[in-house]
């Protein structure tokens, strides 16, 4: 198995624009999560689904932030419009199940300037 | 609100010595997992313990959990470069709607001078 697949590793967008991060979680997997890592907060949990159904989104930070998940092979987060305090690394993680760790993709590095 | 700590933050030896480094809460955790994280890559699971007093062993790192699932410790024999990372703590607590709820400590930051 290749893994959790996210895509693109780095991003760098001007302030205002809209910035599409994707993630493919491995297959089998039933739950996939976007987390946010910066140096000030450490990993911080955005938002998770299971079977496709986003179960708690209570970590997006306001509603620039949006997930989607239309199949159990694909999920994107969207920021719109980004902002320079959305710098930080994202990463997607998928678990088979409840009380199993996850794997974790290698991350977007996402920068607003 | 549920709360991870780990200490030390920064630790800095030298190849060859033991270490030990602490996850701490003051809630009870159905399981608690240990990560490592390399610069520039994500978290990789090292290993998961449920049972309250549980030893788990992976070659030269030895995790323990605690007799409450309150806590943890990962102790790293005869340490290596390769060891070199940040060692994250992850808590899963079951909640009422049958899903978990997973929080992470800030990380323990291990360096491993040759």
């Amino acid at each position: 198995d290749a893994g959790v697949i996210q895509s693109p590793r780095h991003e760098v967008t001007e302030m205002g624009q809209e910035v599409t991060l994707r993630c493919k979680p491995i297959s089998g997997h039933d739950y996939l999560f976007w987390y946010r890592q910066t140096m000030m907060r450490g990993l911080e949990l955005l938002i998770y689904f299971n079977n496709n159904v986003p179960i708690d989104d209570s970590g997006m930070p306001e509603d620039r932030f949006s997930a989607k998940m239309p199949n159990a092979s694909f999920s994107t987060l969207k920021i719109q419009p980004s902002e320079p305090r959305d710098s930080a690394v994202y990463f997607c993680a998928s678990r088979q199940q409840a009380n199993y760790g996850y794997t974790f993709g290698s991350g977007t590095r996402l920068t607003v300037v | 609100t549920q709360l991870l700590e780990q200490s030390p933050q920064f630790l800095s030896i030298q190849e060859g010595e033991n270490l030990t480094v602490y996850c701490n809460s003051s809630s009870v955790f159905s399981s608690l997992q240990w990560y490592r994280q390399e610069p520039g890559e994500g978290p990789v699971l090292l290993v998961t313990v449920v049972t309250g007093g549980e030893v788990k062993k992976l070659k030269r790192l030895t995790f323990q959990f605690g007799d409450a699932r309150k806590d943890s410790s990962l102790h790293i024999t005869a340490a290596q470069p390769g060891d070199t990372g940040l060692y994250l703590c992850a808590g899963s607590s079951r909640m009422k709607t049958s899903y978990d709820k997973v929080i992470f400590g800030p990380g323990t930051s291990l360096s491993v001078i040759p």
